[in-house]
């Protein structure tokens, strides 16, 4: 069973880059088995998709964030990664990463999930 | 785009009852790609149902799932003390908003 933590900073100034890590463990992450994905929620809100990269390095982005994002793998630790540029207050929530599952497009193993807050 | 619409936003049931969620698609889908999640305070959501019918691993067979085209259902036989909680469907890249389940 795939167990997914997430890390990085709890706190983002405004207008900088919010860096996250997926570390996965119980599975390679370089399996053709699974493809990532990064999952967000806003305090008191519900879930939004922000993207996923599939075992081939193919990513897709929500249309609504793609300008800012970039996901990528790390095959020698094992590790996804997130990167959000030019964050604002809105960017402020709990940052999950997950596995998804490609013959579904369903998440089925998630992260505990890390808060990040945009703040000056 | 698909957008996914939840109804209701809160269902008030006790433990023991039925309860019904519905999510509605704005276009018809493929009911291979339809997931259902279940997200309790402070926790991540838990896979429950995924291609709208089949159970995940471990989840009691008083979760079922059901519909096809732009309508898909949640069900929960009887509610259980645990299973009072936030309920999401899934399709692709878009979640519903959620129906909360409580006492």
């Amino acid at each position: 069973q795939l167990q997914l933590q997430e890390s990085g900073p709890g706190l983002v100034k405004p207008s900088e880059t919010l860096s996250l890590t997926c570390a996965v463990s119980g599975g390679s992450i370089s399996s053709s088995h699974y493809h990532w994905a990064w999952i967000r929620q806003p305090p008191g809100k519900g879930l939004e998709w922000i993207g996923s990269i599939y075992y081939s390095g193919t990513t897709y982005y929500n249309a609504s964030l793609k300008s800012r994002v970039i996901i990528s793998v790390d095959t020698s630790k094992n590790q996804f990664s997130l990167k959000v540029t030019s964050v604002t207050a809105a960017d402020t929530a709990v940052y999950y990463c997950a596995s998804l599952h490609g013959g579904g497009n369903y998440f089925d193993f998630w992260g505990q999930g890390t808060l990040v807050t945009v703040s000056s | 785009e698909i957008v996914l619409t939840q109804s209701p936003g809160t269902l008030s049931l006790s433990p023991g009852e039925r309860a019904t969620l519905s999510c509605r698609a704005g276009q018809s889908v493929s009911s291979s790609y339809v997931a259902w999640y279940q997200q309790k305070v402070g926790q991540a959501p838990r896979l429950l149902i995924y291609g709208a019918f089949s159970r995940a691993t471990g989840i009691p067979d008083r979760f079922s799932g059901s519909g096809s085209g732009t309508d898909f259902t949640l069900t929960i036989s009887r509610l259980e003390p645990e299973d009072f909680a936030v309920y999401y469907c899934q399709y692709d890249g878009a979640f519903g908003q959620g129906t909360k389940v409580e006492i």
